[in-house]
C-alpha cells in the first residue's frame, strides 16, 4: 500500500538549516511527485515545495530563496533543506503524494519541528 | 496568489444533519479544487477533487459543488466520526493555497 514516512530533527536552532527526508513505499518517484506542505500548531496549511515525477522542481515563491527539494529514487526518498530557520518555522511537516492534476492523495502522519535556541 | 476564503471558522451540528462548507477563490480556478478532511493529530485527508468528484474509500455522504470562484462540501447524514477541521485547496495555479479551514463539531 501507499505509504510516506517524513523524518527528521525535532529541534532546530535558529539561523541553522533544516533536513527532512520524505521515505515512500507502494508507488514509485518516477511516477508520482511528492510535495511539502506544513502546518504551524493550531494554524492552516502551507504549500511549501513539490518534486515532479520526472524530476523538475516547483518552490512557494515567498519561500523559495532559502528552500532546496531533491530525491534519491534508488532509496525512494525526497529531501527538503531549509536554511536560515526562525521561530516562525516551528510547524508540522507533512509530505505528500500527488500527480497532475496538482492535489494530494496521500499524505504522511508528518514531523514535528521546532525552532528554538 | 490565489486566496482562498473558507467559511465558517468554525460549525456545530447535530448527528444526522446536513452543513454546508464554503470557499472563495480570488479569481477563477476552473474547478482545480480539493477539500480535505483533518482529524485530531493527524494529517490530512483527501475527501474531493475536481471540485466535485469523490475519492476513492469517502463515504458517499460527502459531496463537492461550484464552480469559478465559488465552492462548496456538503456532508449528509452527519455522523460522530466527522468530527475534524475541512481545509480547501486551489491547485489552478501556483503558488498552491489552502483554505484557513472549519472546524466541524457535533452538538
Amino acid at each position: 500500500q501507499v505509504q510516506l514516512k517524513e523524518s527528521g530533527p525535532g529541534l532546530v536552532q535558529p539561523s541553522r538549516t533544516l533536513s527532512l527526508t520524505c521515505t515512500v513505499s507502494g508507488f514509485s518517484l518516477t511516477s508520482y511527485g511528492v510535495s511539502w506542505v506544513r502546518q504551524p500548531p493550531g494554524k492552516g496549511l502551507e504549500w511549501i515545495a513539490a518534486i515532479w515525477s520526472g524530476g523538475s522542481t516547483d518552490y512557494n515563491s515567498a519561500l523559495k530563496s532559502r528552500l532546496s527539494i531533491s530525491r534519491d529514487t534508488s532509496k525512494s526518498q525526497v529531501l527538503l533543506k531549509m536554511n536560515s530557520l526562525q521561530t516562525e518555522d516551528t510547524a508540522m511537516y507533512f509530505c505528500a503524494r500527488f500527480s497532475s492534476p496538482y492535489y494530494f492523495d496521500y499524505w504522511g502522519q508528518g514531523v514535528m519541528v521546532t525552532v528554538s535556541s | 496568489d490565489i486566496q482562498m476564503t473558507q467559511s465558517p471558522a468554525s460549525l456545530s451540528a447535530s448527528l444526522g444533519e446536513t452543513v454546508t462548507i464554503e470557499c472563495r477563490a480570488s479569481e477563477d480556478i476552473y474547478n482545480g479544487l480539493a477539500w480535505y478532511q483533518q482529524k485530531p493529530g493527524k494529517s490530512p485527508q483527501l475527501l474531493i477533487y475536481n471540485a466535485n468528484s469523490l475519492h476513492t474509500g469517502v463515504p458517499s455522504r460527502f459531496s463537492g459543488s461550484g464552480s469559478g470562484t465559488q465552492y462548496s462540501l456538503k456532508i449528509n447524514s452527519l455522523q460522530s466520526e466527522d468530527v475534524a477541521s475541512y481545509f480547501c485547496q486551489q491547485y489552478y495555479n501556483y503558488p498552491l493555497t489552502f483554505g484557513s479551514g472549519t472546524k466541524l463539531e457535533i452538538k
